[in-house]
């Protein structure tokens, strides 16, 4: 079982709805991260956050907004989305040790969005 | 820009068969590498990872990978692979120049094993 947990596993929304992913680590981990994975494509990071504090933003639209409360949550705010947002998003934690070297990624289950 | 190219979409093989997959990245300085697995209905869960030191890596379930710097390649094997290896197998790049948090995805290879 892994220790990234990711709800709901599955949603269904129009584009004028407003919904929340949420992610939750269990592993002591200081750094998480929202990916999405559509077909065929490669993941793409979205955002990251170490010790809290948002480090990257990889120019995702606004319609997509990170909060990150403590290290062990992540949530993702979704308004306004367009049919091409459908995809699996994936969160991801790992140990941020201020090194110059990405440690492993751990990933949760995922949730399998449909804009319609 | 940095990106990382997996040719092999879908792989078919048969048990007992060796298995090599392709990962190359474009050039970026120093990086860190990794190949991911995503077995049916499971979350992506680390195969091996490559830092520094011997280019030859061994991972979990007798998967290897070799890193060879000059071809910027980053190739996954497996003498013998078996039923339960089908999966989706992605290789992954961090080019530390990006940042420590920064992980570049191939599209991945879907490997079939036929009994």
């Amino acid at each position: 079982e892994t220790g990234v947990t990711q709800t709901p596993r599955h949603l269904v929304m129009g584009m004028t709805n407003k919904k929340s992913l949420k992610c939750e680590q269990h592993l002591g981990h200081n750094a998480m991260y929202w990916y999405k994975q559509s077909a065929k494509k490669p993941l793409e990071l979205m955002f990251v956050y170490s010790l809290e504090e948002r480090v990257e933003n990889n120019s995702v639209p606004s319609r997509f907004s990170p909060e990150c409360p403590n290290s062990s949550h992540l949530f993702l705010h979704l308004h306004t989305l367009q049919p091409e947002d459908s995809a699996l998003y994936l969160c991801a934690s790992s140990q941020d040790n201020g090194r110059d070297a990405l440690d492993e990624q751990f990933f949760g289950p995922g949730t399998r969005l449909t804009v319609l | 820009a940095q990106s990382v190219s997996q040719h092999n979409h879908h792989v078919i093989l048969s048990e007992a068969a060796s298995l090599e997959l392709g990962c190359n990245y474009s050039y970026g300085g120093t990086v860190n590498l990794f190949w991911y697995v995503q077995y049916p209905g499971q979350h992506l869960q680390l195969l091996l990872k490559y830092f520094s030191g011997d280019p030859l890596v061994k991972g979990i379930k007798g998967f290897e990978a070799e890193f060879i710097k000059s071809k910027f390649s980053f190739n996954l094997r497996k003498p013998s692979v078996q039923w339960s290896d089908t999966a989706e197998y992605f290789c992954a790049v961090n080019y530390k120049r990006t940042g420590a948090n920064n992980l570049f995805f191939g599209t991945g290879t879907r490997l079939t094993v036929i009994p």
